[in-house]
């Protein structure tokens, strides 16, 4: 089936330590996307990338960065400097940049102790 | 910049009633509009989508919405609601980013609660 997977769905960290969420996709997509979603305050965009080894920053980069060296792999790492890490976040992929179609994985939901 | 907003954190409907549920945008150009809906703890899901053409949109599950450029608005609507669309929903504008992409500037979303 094709999709996108995002692992774990859960995870929890100590405060002041990295962690990376993984995104993987088998759509043959070339754009990937990460959000933060917070209770009552939607999606926000932290990152996207448009092409393998490309990437630009969102509306709330700040404590976070991403790698983009496969086509079907966007991991994402919250830092040590992220003030408030606790959060839903989804990544999504479309097939190009444009006006595409976003399609969006289950989620992972961090909790930083 | 880009804005949506959605007036309605939540919306109370009995089964077989009538929906709609209401988003404003603020973008510059041409708008790029979505509704999305989303189940507790998953990943988000288009419901339907509006570039250009005709004004009234149909999308998957009996929604369909409609864009009126002199309101800004792009209601989501659907004629008679089922326990299974209780969710919450989101509708987005797609805004120029740097590097070409239309990436979708969500609002807050609208909770929707559906009473048998």
């Amino acid at each position: 089936d094709g999709g996108i997977t995002q692992s774990p769905k859960y995870l929890f960290r100590k405060e002041g330590q990295n962690v990376t969420l993984s995104c993987e996709q088998n759509l043959n997509h070339d754009a990937m996307y990460w959000y933060r979603q917070d209770p009552g305050q939607g999606l926000r965009l932290i990152y996207y990338s448009q092409i393998v080894n490309d990437f630009q920053k969102g509306d709330i980069a700040e404590g976070y960065s991403v790698s983009r060296e496969k086509k079907e792999s966007f991991p994402l790492t919250v830092t040590s400097a992220q003030k408030n890490p606790t959060a839903f976040y989804l990544c999504a992929s479309s097939i190009s940049r444009g006006t595409d179609t976003q399609y969006f994985g289950p989620g992972t939901r961090l909790t930083v102790l | 910049a880009q804005s949506v907003t959605q007036p309605d954190i939540h919306i109370t409907v009995s089964e077989g009633a009538s929906l709609e549920l209401r988003c404003n945008y603020s973008y510059g150009a041409t708008p790029y509009l979505f509704w999305y809906v989303q189940s507790p703890g998953q990943g988000l899901q288009l419901l339907l989508k509006y570039f250009s053409g005709d004004t009234l949109v149909q999308g998957i599950k009996g929604f369909e919405a409609e864009f009126k450029r002199s309101q800004s608005s792009f209601n989501l609507r659907k004629p008679s609601v089922h326990w299974s669309d209780a969710a919450e929903y989101f509708c987005a504008v797609g805004a120029l980013r740097p590097g070409g992409s239309y990436i979708p500037t969500f609002g807050r979303g609208t909770s929707l609660i559906v009473h048998p």
